[in-house]
Order: structure tokens, then C-alpha cells, then sequence
């Protein structure tokens, strides 16, 4: 089984639609990141939480907001959905302690119509 | 976290070694180099890193200059399971997140 994981996969919805991506990890880390990739570019950091109800926001929040209500999941919500979100979604999981080592899950592919 | 550059695609035969160069020359004595790879929109996945000695692991070598400015990865036997985008990510552990810019745009040829 992934150690990283998240859904759903893949997703279309409409413009000003409440959508929430999940993601899980079965890591045991502490620390959980939320980024979007757009065609051709890198990852950006969207919202970052270091432990239970810990939140930070990343380089581009606006428009997000995310929960974390139990150390192996860590949810990203768009309150009102606009088609410039249509983007790929990753979650990706560090270890306290130790090198910056990030792991990554496969990804939320989200289409805002 | 300083900043990388990496050539925006190169191409590889198969079953030669795959070396991507990148330059970091603002990297500062607490910064670690770190690479990534992603295959076709999956998740990017873990390399290697390494602060100033050379490392190698099972998946490449990486081979960091002495004055740490600029780094190369190795694939010693490149395969067509190689093809993906390279990224060169240079930060400190106090960091809270990767950028990870555009990387190089592997293509093993057969």
C-alpha cells in the first residue's frame, strides 16, 4: 500500500463549487504540505501544518483553506471553486526530525469548469 | 534558499549514463542539494541529497564540486523508466518548503 495517499484522483466541478481534497499517510510524520503544480511549471506551496491543528500558509493560500484534525490526514478545501484552480494537487509528508526529505502522493488532478 | 539553474531538457541513450548538471552558486554552507524527479504528472519522487561529500545510493550518484556551486546527478545505466523532469532543489533544513522551479526534462532514447 501507498504510504501517501489522497483523493480523490481525479475531479471536475463547476465554477463557485465547495470542493475538499483528502490526504492520508501512513508515515507516522509530523509535518504535511498541500502544493499545486500548473502545465510546465514547478510545485507551489499552497498551506503547510507541522502537527495537529498546526496551520501556516504557503506562497499562494488565497482561496484555499485546509484542516488538520488528526496527525495522518491533512484536507485542502476550496470554499468556492474558480476555473484558475484547475491545476494538479499534491500532498507531500516530512519527518520531524532527520534532512529535508519530502514524500510525496500521487496526486489530485482537479478541473474547475 | 538559494537559487538553481538546470538546462531545460536533455536526452540520454539507453543504457548510458544520464549526468544533469546544475548550478547553485549562491548555496550557503548550511544548505543541503536535493534531487527530485517526477514521471508524467505522478508525485515528484525522492533521489538524493547531499551537503559538500559525494553520495550515491541506489538509484544515482551525486557529485557536488568542491566549492559546492554546482552539483551533478548521475543515472549510471539510464533506462527509458528514467524519462522525467530532474529537479535540482538547494535549501537549508530550516526551510518550510521545496521550490522546484523547471527543472531538465530527461528523454532516454532506446
Amino acid at each position: 500500500d501507498a504510504d501517501v495517499t489522497q483523493t480523490p484522483r481525479n475531479r471536475i466541478t463547476k465554477t463557485g463549487k465547495r470542493i475538499m481534497l483528502e490526504c492520508s499517510q501512513t508515515k507516522g510524520h509530523d509535518r504535511m504540505y498541500w502544493y499545486r503544480q500548473d502545465p510546465g511549471l514547478g510545485l507551489r506551496l499552497i498551506y503547510y501544518s507541522f502537527d495537529v491543528k498546526d496551520i501556516n500558509k504557503g506562497e499562494i493560500s488565497d482561496g484555499y483553506s485546509v484542516s488538520r484534525q488528526a496527525q495522518a490526514k491533512f484536507s485542502l478545501s476550496l470554499e468556492s471553486a474558480i476555473p484558475n484552480q484547475t491545476a494538479l494537487y499534491f500532498c507531500a509528508t516530512k519527518d520531524r526530525g532527520g534532512t529535508d526529505t519530502q514524500y510525496f502522493g500521487p496526486g489530485t488532478r482537479l478541473t474547475v469548469l | 534558499d538559494a537559487k538553481t539553474t538546470q538546462p531545460p531538457s536533455m536526452d540520454c541513450a539507453e543504457g548510458r549514463a544520464a549526468n544533469l548538471p546544475c548550478n547553485h552558486s549562491t548555496i550557503s554552507g548550511n544548505e543541503y542539494v536535493y534531487w527530485y524527479r517526477q514521471i508524467h504528472s505522478q508525485g515528484p519522487q525522492y533521489i538524493i541529497h547531499g551537503l559538500k561529500n559525494n553520495e550515491t545510493n541506489e538509484m544515482a550518484s551525486l557529485i557536488i564540486t568542491e566549492d559546492r556551486k554546482s552539483s551533478t546527478l548521475i543515472l549510471p545505466h539510464a533506462t527509458l523508466r528514467d524519462t522525467a523532469v530532474y529537479y535540482c532543489i538547494v535549501r537549508g533544513n530550516t526551510g518550510n518548503q521545496f521550490y522546484f522551479g523547471t527543472g531538465t526534462s530527461l528523454t532516454v532514447i532506446p
